[in-house]
């Protein structure tokens, strides 16, 4: 059975950091790319950050460019996003999500989501 | 990164059928055979029921379909059921980024 597992959320100060972790299993997450999409309270779904199956790739959305490192640990099948000078439109759902595989590219495998609020 | 063009809501009754347009451009949604699409229900994480503009994953009912012409995708639902009211969400990949649609409210009257 698929599982995602996203922790590291919770209340942080505007400007400060966060570090998100997932956890994956039930399939082979080292031939996965994965990624990271969010979802503000009330609102659709956003794009964040994905990275290759080896980790040699990145992609950001322009919002947190520069602010977010998304990387990943094969040996551990562990995601992480590194979130740094968080700021009040951060605050969201952010699911975990397998990514390309084979050619193909899309979010098959989600996670229930971890919740960060980003307020004083 | 521009968010793809869906309708805010549709509706239908049971056993009808209802199509979600996503409207991108020759840069994503035009250029790629690359649209998903996503189910979400209240509180819950959403379901990938389309990718690659017309394939259904493994244990999605086939009363979901996908098309796509030109720079408009499009999610048919046959034969609605109670249980697909929900928000749909379109997405396309791109060469360097992936972007979703706003998200469609499907109300089953």
């Amino acid at each position: 059975e698929v599982q995602v597992l996203e922790s590291g959320g919770g209340l942080v100060q505007p400007g400060g950091s966060l570090r998100l972790s997932c956890a994956a299993s039930g399939f082979t997450f080292s031939i996965y790319g994965m990624g990271w999409v969010r979802q503000a309270p009330g609102k659709g779904l956003e794009w964040v950050s994905t990275i290759t199956s080896s980790g040699d790739g990145r992609a950001y959305a322009d919002s947190v460019k520069g602010r977010f490192t998304i990387s990943r640990d094969n040996s551990r099948d562990t995601l992480y996003l590194q979130m740094n000078s968080l700021r009040a439109e951060d605050t969201a759902i952010y699911y975990c999500v397998s990514w390309c595989s084979g050619g193909a590219c899309y979010f098959q495998h989600w996670g229930q989501g971890t919740l960060v609020t980003v307020s004083s | 990164q521009s968010a793809l063009t869906q309708p805010a809501s549709v509706s239908g009754s049971p056993g009808q059928s209802i199509t979600i347009s996503c409207t991108g451009t020759s840069s994503d949604v035009g250029g790629y055979n690359y649209v998903s699409w996503y189910q979400q229900h209240p509180g819950k994480a959403p379901k990938l029921i389309i990718y690659d503009v017309t394939n259904r994953p493994s244990g999605v009912s086939n009363r979901f379909s996908g098309s796509k012409s030109g720079d408009t995708a499009s999610l048919t639902i046959s034969g609605l059921q109670a249980e697909d009211e929900a928000d749909y969400y379109c997405s396309s990949y791109t060469s360097d980024n992936v972007v979703f649609g706003r998200g469609t409210k499907l109300t089953v009257l």
